[in-house]
């Protein structure tokens, strides 16, 4: 079957760094997506990835392992406003999204 | 702005209601998307529509009957649902339905209530 692991809830302090990590299992692989969804609102979109490897962008970076069917989600200088959901994504080899449940982050000051 | 919207935002329907969600993307993809979203459970896709053609349907009960006239609006007709199908209810959109990066934008959803 096709699953998509990810830590349930994580606490983390503003300026701080944190990593969430996220385990798949599909048929066919097609890319790693992340998303952020705050409560209430749409998910949208933060990284791709669909070969090895670490991807900058600004504050957060995504880092992917095929072999290992690992990604991690990686957030620095960790700011108020990144409370939210962050959702794991897998693309299969129909080219649909294999979902994780979403890892709820919670900014203490 | 995320380019697709949703309406209604909230809805509360009786056992034995019919009514309708409503998507329209503005972003002029090819592909649209439904999804259920319950709490604390991965998002979960209902049905797809590539260039207005149903590809996908994860044997979504009928009760759940999705309408696609044209590449930018989709809808969701809902009839005789049950309780467990109160949810968030996602519309999404993607240049298309095949290919490796293929984005998807999602509206802000539906919070739907079935009593």
């Amino acid at each position: 079957g096709q699953n998509i692991d990810q830590p349930t809830e994580m606490t983390a302090t503003e300026g701080a760094i944190v990593q969430i990590n996220c385990t798949y299992q599909t048929s066919g692989f097609n890319g790693l997506f992340w998303y952020q969804q705050h409560a209430g609102e749409a998910p949208t979109f933060l990284s791709y990835n669909v070969l090895d490897g670490l991807e900058e962008k600004g504050r957060f970076s995504s880092f992917l392992s095929r072999s290992k069917g690992y990604s991690y989600l990686l957030l620095k200088e960790l700011q108020m406003k990144d409370s939210a959901s962050y959702l794991c994504a897998a693309m299969d080899s129909n080219y649909q999204l294999i979902w994780g449940a979403g890892t709820k982050l919670i900014i203490k000051p | 702005e995320t380019g697709v919207t949703q309406t209604p935002r909230h809805l509360v329907m009786g056992m034995t209601n019919k009514k309708s969600l409503k998507c329209e993307q503005h972003l002029g993809h090819n592909a649209m998307y439904w999804y259920k979203q319950s709490a604390k459970k991965p998002l979960e896709l209902m049905f797809v529509y590539n260039f207005k053609e149903q590809t996908e349907n994860n044997s979504v009960p009928s009760r759940f009957s999705p309408e696609c006239p044209n590449s930018s609006h989709l809808f969701l007709h809902l009839h005789t649902l049950q309780p467990e199908d109160s949810a968030l209810y996602l519309c999404a959109s993607s240049q298309d339905g095949q290919g490796d990066y293929n984005e998807q934008f999602f509206g802000p959803g539906t919070r739907l209530t079935v009593l």
